[in-house]
């Protein structure tokens, strides 16, 4: 059973670019999440997505950041215009069901870097 | 709101020795869960372990243990006889809605 996956696992983009991040959960898993550490600190949550619903984007910044989890495909975290201050690993993770019984099982991330 | 402190941002021991990581949480919730995970240099996030609010019993998993104490709004983490391999950053989180609540991580560098 494959675990969550996110790819590119490394992007470079010149400020003013578009930047997007995919994330596939694991088999049967229809929640995922997308988190941001920025150097040296901890995960920020940002996201949390049902199959083409949004469920929660409190922690999604206002301007250039977008997200989808359609019906067929992976989820999507999409930032345009991307300045330096986006350089940060973006994990994704998924769970099965949402309840304070399911564990987050997270995918290896990708990096970001904006020169 | 939530909140999850590691007071430790960087610790440095000698193989073998026992090592504490210390988490202090905030919530208001009565129902929440407490996670550690572990980030290895490679940079992938590594579970190890979830606790619920209501089991204030400590676990052991080999070298691993974890001592839950709800009066002190703790959860900390204790490597035995650590390793060169368990050189990592190590997050303690809190879930008590949609989000995990991660600490700022505990940098823990064992020597040979």
């Amino acid at each position: 059973n494959a675990g969550v996956m996110q790819n590119p696992r490394h992007l470079v983009r010149r400020r003013g670019q578009e930047a997007r991040l995919r994330c596939s959960p694991m088999k049967g898993h229809s929640h995922v999440y997308w988190y941001r550490q920025l150097p040296e600190e901890g995960l920020k949550f940002m996201v949390y997505l049902q199959k083409e619903n949004i469920i929660d984007e409190s922690g999604m910044p206002k301007e250039r950041f977008s997200a989808e989890f359609p019906k067929e495909g992976p989820s999507i975290l999409r930032i345009q215009q991307v300045v330096r201050g986006d350089s940060a690993a973006y994990f994704c993770a998924s769970s099965p069901t949402r309840g304070l019984t399911e564990t987050q099982y997270f995918g290896p991330g990708t990096r970001l870097l904006v020169l | 709101a939530q909140k999850v402190t590691q007071a430790q941002t960087e610790i440095s021991v000698v193989e073998k020795e026992d090592v504490t990581l210390d988490c202090v949480y905030e919530t208001r919730d009565t129902t929440y869960y407490l996670f550690w995970y572990k980030q290895p240099p490679s940079g992938e996030l590594v579970f190890l372990i979830r606790r619920n609010s209501f089991d204030e019993q400590n676990e052991i998993s080999g070298r691993y243990s974890w001592n839950f104490q709800k009066s002190t709004s703790s959860f900390n983490f204790t490597i035995t006889a650590s390793q060169v391999v368990d050189s990592a950053v190590y997050f303690c989180a809190l879930d008590a809605g949609n989000m995990l609540t991660f600490g700022g991580g505990t940098r823990l560098m064992v020597k040979p």
